[in-house]
């Protein structure tokens, strides 16, 4: 089946640690992103690729890293710069180009920080 | 600057009756606007879209329509459903430019 496959759905994270989320596509999607939801604050962009090898910050990129090596694979690191990490991390791919593209999401990894 | 904005947080509807749920947004650019479904702990699901060259866009039970002049977009449930309930993202976008969601409304459709 095609889809967003981020993994591990839950991770505890000791304070001053680095930690990775993985994200997997296999929709042969050009562009990819994440994000991270809040309560009450909707969902905000941390960092998203157009291509492989390319990306870009979004919103609130502070205290995050990424790669995008292949382009099934966009991986973030949450570090220790981070200083808020406690939070909903969502993944998400579309089509790449002109035109109206959708957003489709992963199931979504939860992070806290112990 | 919170470009869209759902300004209710939760909405509250009888099973059977219509669920309307509302989005106001400020760029006039904006040309495609979506529409996400979200449980707790699950990432959204594409619900229903709308180019700004249209007024209306229906999909079963979900239609949403779009009021360029008052910058605002609505989903229409009827009937809604107690499966229904979850959070309702809308999301708009710019031409070649990236989605900037609102912040969600929940709701809730009683038996």
């Amino acid at each position: 089946d095609g889809g967003i496959t981020q993994s591990p759905k839950y991770l505890f994270r000791k304070e001053g640690q680095n930690v990775t989320l993985s994200c997997e596509q296999n929709l042969n999607h050009d562009a990819m992103y994440w994000y991270r939801q809040d309560p009450g604050q909707g969902l905000r962009l941390i960092y998203y690729s157009q291509i492989v090898n390319d990306f870009q910050k979004g919103d609130i990129a502070e205290g995050y890293s990424v790669s995008r090596e292949k382009k099934e694979s966009f991986p973030l690191t949450v570090t220790s710069a981070q200083k808020n990490p406690t939070a909903f991390y969502l993944c998400a791919s579309s089509q790449s180009g002109p035109g109206r593209n959708t957003i489709y999401f992963g199931e979504g990894s939860w992070l806290t920080v112990v | 600057d919170q470009q869209v904005k759902q300004n209710s947080p939760s909405l509250s509807v009888q099973e059977g009756r219509i669920s309307i749920l509302n989005c106001d947004y400020t760029n006039s650019m904006f040309d495609y606007f979506l529409w996400y479904k979200k449980y707790p702990a699950e990432g959204p699901t594409f619900l229903i879209s709308i180019s700004s060259i249209k007024d209306k866009n229906e999909d079963g039970r979900f239609t949403v329509f779009l009021n360029k002049s008052a910058k605002h977009l609505s989903l229409h449930i009827v009937p809604s459903q107690p499966g229904d309930s979850a959070v309702y993202f809308c999301a708009a976008r710019p031409p070649g430019g990236k989605l900037i969601f609102g912040q969600g409304t929940e709701l809730s459709v009683k038996p």
